[in-house]
């Protein structure tokens, strides 16, 4: 089992919709968690980090549940710009794991 | 510009040969770390650096390869008798805490 999964996508939507994407990891103990984003041929950046309680940014909503090992990102009024790949990331003791990423393409 | 930078950005070598990449993280960032990243794949962890410390090794970097970061400022991550499998872009990242990893373009490497 990959330390951390994401769902496979890719999530084509179009512009307006709104979007889930989810990520399950594997270490119980693992202390902090972050969505981060890679446009094509670029380096990721950080996106949010994710709190046991929520947290929310604009259109962006993160939610953690450390029973279920499951992290997950919600995009509402998803718009152009917001095409690019969404990478899970879960870290233990300064180790970020990321996973394979979900490809979102928001369509006019 | 302040941000992490990293050289040279693409480098193609022949099967075999050995090539070496350098990592400038932001200035004052102790910790740096290595990824891999191959096409349609996350960042593949490698290794880890507190200072001039390794304190992680993924079990994936075999004896080619080996990191360095002397003064704990610049790192260099390099690749002896390269394998076509070496093909990949390499990414690091710096950061002040475990809360915000800051990348560099990356290092494309093409083994022929």
């Amino acid at each position: 089992r990959k330390e951390v999964e994401q769902d496979p996508g890719p999530f084509n939507v179009p512009e307006g919709a709104t979007v889930a994407f989810n990520c399950t990891y594997s270490n119980s103990a693992s202390q902090s968690f972050f969505w981060y984003r890679q446009d094509c041929r670029k380096e990721p950046k950080l996106l949010m980090s994710v709190y046991s309680s929520g947290n929310e940014d604009g259109r962006f909503t993160a939610q953690l549940n450390r029973a279920s090992q499951y992290i997950s990102l919600l995009i509402r009024d998803s718009k152009l710009s917001d095409s690019a790949t969404y990478l899970c990331v879960v870290n233990f003791n300064n180790d970020m794991r990321f996973g394979a990423g979900t490809r979102l393409t928001v369509k006019p | 510009d302040t941000g992490v930078s990293q050289n040279p950005r693409h480098k193609i070598t022949k099967r075999g040969q050995n090539v070496t990449f350098r990592c400038d993280p932001i200035s004052e960032h102790n910790r740096l770390y290595w990824y891999r990243q191959t096409l349609g794949q996350g960042p593949e962890f490698l290794t880890y650096f507190q200072n001039e410390a390794q304190l992680e090794k993924s079990r994936l970097l075999s004896d080619r390869f080996s990191a360095e970061r002397p003064k704990g400022s610049f790192s260099t991550l390099e690749i002896q008798r390269t394998e076509q499998g070496d093909s990949a872009m390499y990414l690091c990242a710096s950061s002040l805490s475990p809360d915000r990893a800051y990348f560099g373009p990356g290092t494309r490497l093409t083994v022929t």
